[in-house]
C-alpha cells in the first residue's frame, strides 16, 4: 500500500541546535515528496520537494532534507533551529492510486524549539 | 505571487445548515483540489477537478458536492451539516496541462466550525 509514515508525533530541539523530522514512505514506481508546513491555525506551506536529481534538497527558509533510497526515507533537516520554526510539519508523498495520482501526507511531526 | 485565495476564512454554521466554500486557484491553474484536515488530523482529500471536470474523488461525503466554473474558481458545498465535519478545509492548485501538476499550491484553508 501506498503510505508515508511520520514515526515522531513531536520533536524536541534546543534553539540553535540542529534539527531532524523524520519521514519513510511506501510507494511503488519514483517517488516524488514533499515537506509542508503548518502553523497554528494557517494553510499548508511548501518548504521543499524531491522529483529526481541530487538526493539532498534544500528548500525555504535553512530547510533541506536528503532522500534515501535504499531507506526509502526523506528526513527534514534544519542545521540550526530557530524558536520560530516551532510548527506542525508534515511529510506527503505523490502516488499512484485509484487510477490517478495523489498526494499523501503523513500523520504530522509537532517541531517544539525551546528558547 | 498570486497564491490560491480561499474565503471565507472562518464559517460557523449551526447542525443541519448548509455552507458553501469559495477557492480561487493560481492564475492559469487547471486543477484545483480540497481536503480536510480534521482536529490533530492529516489533511485528507475530498475531490479534485481538471479543466472544470470532476477529476478524482476522495473521501467526500455524499452530503457534500463540489464543481469548478467556467473561471477555474471552484466551490465545496456541504449540506446537512454535522459536528463532525468542523475541520480546517484547503483547497490547493497545480498546474496539469503542461507541467504535470507535481506540485500543489495550498491555500490558507476555511476553518469551518459547526455547532
Amino acid at each position: 500500500a501506498q503510505s508515508v509514515a511520520q514515526p515522531e508525533d513531536q520533536v524536541n530541539v534546543a534553539e540553535g541546535n540542529p534539527l531532524t523530522v523524520k519521514c519513510t514512505y511506501s510507494v511503488s514506481g519514483n517517488p516524488y515528496l514533499f515537506w509542508y508546513v503548518q502553523y497554528p491555525n494557517r494553510g499548508l506551506q511548501f518548504l521543499l520537494k524531491y522529483i529526481t536529481g541530487d538526493n539532498l534538497v534544500k528548500g525555504s527558509y535553512g530547510f533541506e532534507a536528503e532522500f534515501n533510497k535504499s531507506q526509502t526515507s526523506f528526513h527534514l533537516k534544519k542545521p540550526s533551529a530557530l524558536v520560530s520554526d516551532s510548527a506542525l510539519y508534515f511529510c506527503a508523498v505523490r502516488a499512484w492510486m485509484d487510477s490517478s495520482y495523489k498526494l499523501i501526507f503523513g500523520s504530522g511531526t509537532r517541531l517544539l524549539v525551546r528558547p | 505571487a498570486a497564491g490560491v485565495i480561499q474565503s471565507p476564512r472562518h464559517l460557523i454554521k449551526e447542525k443541519r445548515e448548509t455552507a458553501t466554500l469559495k477557492c480561487y486557484p493560481i492564475p492559469r491553474h487547471d486543477t484545483v483540489y480540497w481536503y480536510q484536515q480534521g482536529p490533530g488530523q492529516d489533511p485528507q482529500f475530498l475531490i479534485s477537478f481538471y479543466e472544470k471536470m470532476q477529476s478524482d474523488k476522495g473521501s467526500i461525503p455524499d452530503r457534500f458536492s463540489a464543481q469548478q466554473f467556467s473561471d477555474y474558481h471552484s466551490e465545496l458545498n456541504m449540506s446537512s451539516l454535522e459536528l463532525g465535519d468542523s475541520a480546517l478545509y484547503f483547497c490547493a492548485s497545480s498546474l496539469v496541462g503542461t507541467s504535470g501538476g507535481i506540485e500543489q499550491f495550498f491555500g490558507p484553508g476555511t476553518r469551518l466550525t459547526v455547532l
